[in-house]
């Protein structure tokens, strides 16, 4: 398996505009995370799915944010309108989520730029 | 409010000397614990864990510490190398995987 692969590696964006993040998990992996890097917030959890499900969506900064899976393999990460301070680097992980089973893999991550 | 902390940002460590890195969580309920280690322009790889009911796990050069009645947690690197020069990443899991904010680790020759 090659990981968990995001795309792209590096966005730039004018403000206002709408950007949409991928990320494909490890085949048979049941749990999604999406993470912001930030200097001044390290990684910060955005979203957590398990199951395709969203199961706790309370790191979403606020109503720009949005992110779906639609099949057990995919995931994107959609931020609408998108404004400077979305600037960061953008990390997915998955994981197959079972008693005694806990690490996740990251991917390689997208580097947002809003100008 | 932060349920993982990570209050040294950096840490400055000879070469062949132990690298202590620390950790605090405001959560009892927490199931494992994980450190996670960061190249630049790469995502985290995990590098070990501990379940809430142990108090030592160890691999190799990296011992993980747990101490639950004051809900924190070390990880030691004996003897550093230069290659363990990384930003360092505590993690818990309660279902969902919350990070501290990192310590960076430089190991000087």
């Amino acid at each position: 398996d090659a990981g968990v692969i995001q795309s792209p590696r590096h966005e730039v964006t004018e403000m206002g505009q709408e950007v949409t993040l991928r990320c494909k998990l490890i085949s048979g992996h049941n749990s999604l995370f999406w993470y912001r890097q930030t200097m001044m917030r390290g990684l910060e959890l955005l979203i957590y799915f398990n199951n395709n499900v969203p199961i706790d969506d309370s790191g979403m900064p606020e109503d720009r944010f949005s992110a779906k899976m639609p099949n057990a393999s995919f995931s994107t990460l959609k931020i609408q309108p998108s404004e400077p301070r979305d600037s960061a680097v953008y990390f997915c992980a998955s994981s197959l989520m079972t008693r005694g089973n806990t690490e996740a893999f990251f991917g390689q991550g997208t580097r947002l730029t809003v100008v | 409010d932060q349920q993982v902390k990570q209050n040294s940002p950096s840490l400055s460590v000879q070469e062949g000397r132990i690298s202590i890195l620390n950790c605090d969580y405001t959560n009892s309920m927490f199931d494992y614990f994980l450190w996670y280690k960061k190249y630049p322009a790469e995502g985290p790889t995990f590098l070990i864990s501990i379940s809430s009911i142990k108090d030592k796990n160890e691999d190799g050069r990296f011992t993980v510490f747990l101490n639950k009645s004051a809900k924190h947690l070390s990880l030691h690197i004996v003897p550093s190398q230069p290659g363990d020069s990384a930003v360092y990443f505590c993690a818990a899991l309660e279902g969902n995987l919350i990070f501290g904010k990192g310590t960076k680790l430089s190991v000087k020759p």
